[in-house]
């Protein structure tokens, strides 16, 4: 099977523009979570969908919104970018909620400047 | 919320020497613990995890114990290798019967160990 698939592998947007990264998970996995990763906060959680619902979010503020598809399929979306939010942004896939392991993706780098 | 902390930050051993990584977690809701392993520049790879209705398991050269009183889990790796440096990750999270909560699904990470094994 194709692991989890995330296009683009690298952004570069200036401060106040919006971004979509997009997330393709394995096939017949139902769950996605999205993941922040920086060095200084390491990895932070964002929020996870399953059956094109959020279920789960973390503690980012509203700039950062998500959605999945009916194919499983999940977009991230940052509005008015921050040097801040510079960062690796990873999805996983799990094949369902209650069900354990979260593959990774190999990241979206996005630099703002 | 869960807070997982991880420590070392860094380790460094020599080839064939073991390695012991610890994280410790807040939630005693947190019934399942993964780790992971990042190389540079790589997506972070599932390598073990447990179960809170496992003390221990074990995966070749690698094992993992818990210890859910204390709130501890431990990453082994036994007989290092040069290809065993990259950056670890425990995690931790609450699935199945222990959901509802906000932690549901939600993987806690440690703040990572970056180990080197010297040849």
């Amino acid at each position: 099977k194709a692991g989890v698939t995330q296009t683009p592998r690298y952004l570069i947007k200036t401060r106040g523009q919006q971004v979509t990264l997009s997330c393709s998970p394995i096939s017949g996995h139902r769950s996605v979570s999205w993941y922040q990763q920086t060095p200084g906060q390491g990895l932070q959680f964002l929020f996870e969908y399953f059956s094109e619902t959020q279920r789960n979010k973390g503690n980012f503020p509203g700039r950062f919104s998500g959605r999945q598809f009916s194919n499983s399929r999940s977009e991230m979306n940052v509005s008015t970018l921050e040097l801040g939010d510079s960062a690796l942004y990873l999805c996983a896939s799990s094949l369902n909620r209650g069900y354990n392991e979260q593959f990774f993706g190999p990241g979206t780098r996005l630099t703002v400047l | 919320g869960e807070n997982v902390e991880q420590h070392p930050s860094t380790l460094s051993v020599q080839e064939g020497d073991s390695a012991v990584i610890k994280c410790t977690y807040s939630d005693s809701a947190s019934n399942y613990f993964p780790w992971y392993k990042q190389e540079l520049g790589k997506r972070p790879q599932l390598i073990i995890d447990i179960r809170s209705n496992v003390g221990e398991k074990k995966d070749q050269r690698i094992a993992v114990t818990l210890n859910k009183t204390a709130k501890h889990f431990s990453l082994h790796i036994t007989e290092t290798q040069p290809e065993d440096s990259a950056v670890y990750f425990c995690a931790a999270c609450t699935t199945g019967a222990n959901a509802g909560g906000t932690s549901y699904g939600k993987l806690t990470f440690g703040q990572g160990t970056i180990l080197t094994v010297h040849p």
